[in-house]
């Protein structure tokens, strides 16, 4: 069946320009998770969503940051006026709901790389 | 807060030779377990995870973990590497809380070399 996946894979982007992340999760997966992936500090997470609704956003690097979701499936990651440091690899996962004793299913990333 | 520390950046292994992935954990309770192993340009693939019962825990691929509450420990083992396990793993601990899903905390990786 279709894993996680995002779009796109990767993003080029100047400094101060907004950008848009999109994950797909696996039909059925309540709950979707955002982290990122940087050489500086590793795997991050930043915010989970159980169907629309993310009940903790304290995750999020900064208030440029933001997410959103859409009938409990695809999710955009949003950040505007990128910086340098935003530059990761944000990665998607998704699983059956909400629990951390669940395997959360990885999608393969997008790269963003901020001039 | 939760946090997990693996404290090989590097490992180089001879192929068909053995392997152990050190990690630690701290976390107040008895915590959730996992370790996944990504491939360049792939995402995080879950080998095995512990939750409860027999510490040691059988996974795909050949690997296994035992974990260790005296040491605070979660080892990834292998009896015998091929050249196709060179990855990056990543130890990672989710909070027991029995709520809502606080995310996963990672460790910083292993990044495993395998020699011919």
């Amino acid at each position: 069946g279709a894993g996680v996946s995002q779009s796109p894979s990767n993003k080029v982007t100047e400094k101060g320009k907004d950008v848009e992340l999109r994950c797909d999760p696996i039909s059925g997966h309540t709950a979707l998770y955002w982290y990122r992936q940087s050489l500086g500090q590793g795997l991050e997470f930043l915010i989970y969503f159980q169907g629309n609704s993310a009940p903790d956003k304290s995750g999020l690097p900064s208030d440029r940051f933001s997410a959103e979701r859409t009938g409990g499936s695809v999710s955009t990651l949003t950040i505007q006026r990128t910086q340098q440091e935003d530059s990761a690899v944000y990665l998607c996962a998704s699983s059956l709901t909400v629990g951390s004793n669940l395997e959360q299913f990885f999608g393969p990333g997008t790269r963003l790389t901020v001039l | 807060a939760q946090s997990v520390t693996q404290p090989d950046i590097h490992i180089t292994v001879s192929e068909g030779a053995s392997l152990e992935l050190r990690c630690n954990y701290s976390y107040g309770a008895t915590p959730y377990l996992f370790w996944y192993v990504q491939s360049p340009g792939q995402g995080l693939q879950l080998l095995l995870k512990y939750f409860s019962g027999d510490t040691l825990v059988q996974g795909i691929k050949g690997f296994e973990a035992e974990f260790k509450r005296s040491q605070s420990s979660f080892n990834l083992r292998k009896p015998s590497v091929h050249w196709s396990d060179a990855a990056e793993y990543f130890c990672a601990v989710g909070a027991a809380t029995g709520g809502g899903a606080d995310g996963l905390t990672f460790g910083k990786g292993t990044h495993l070399i395998i020699q011919p």
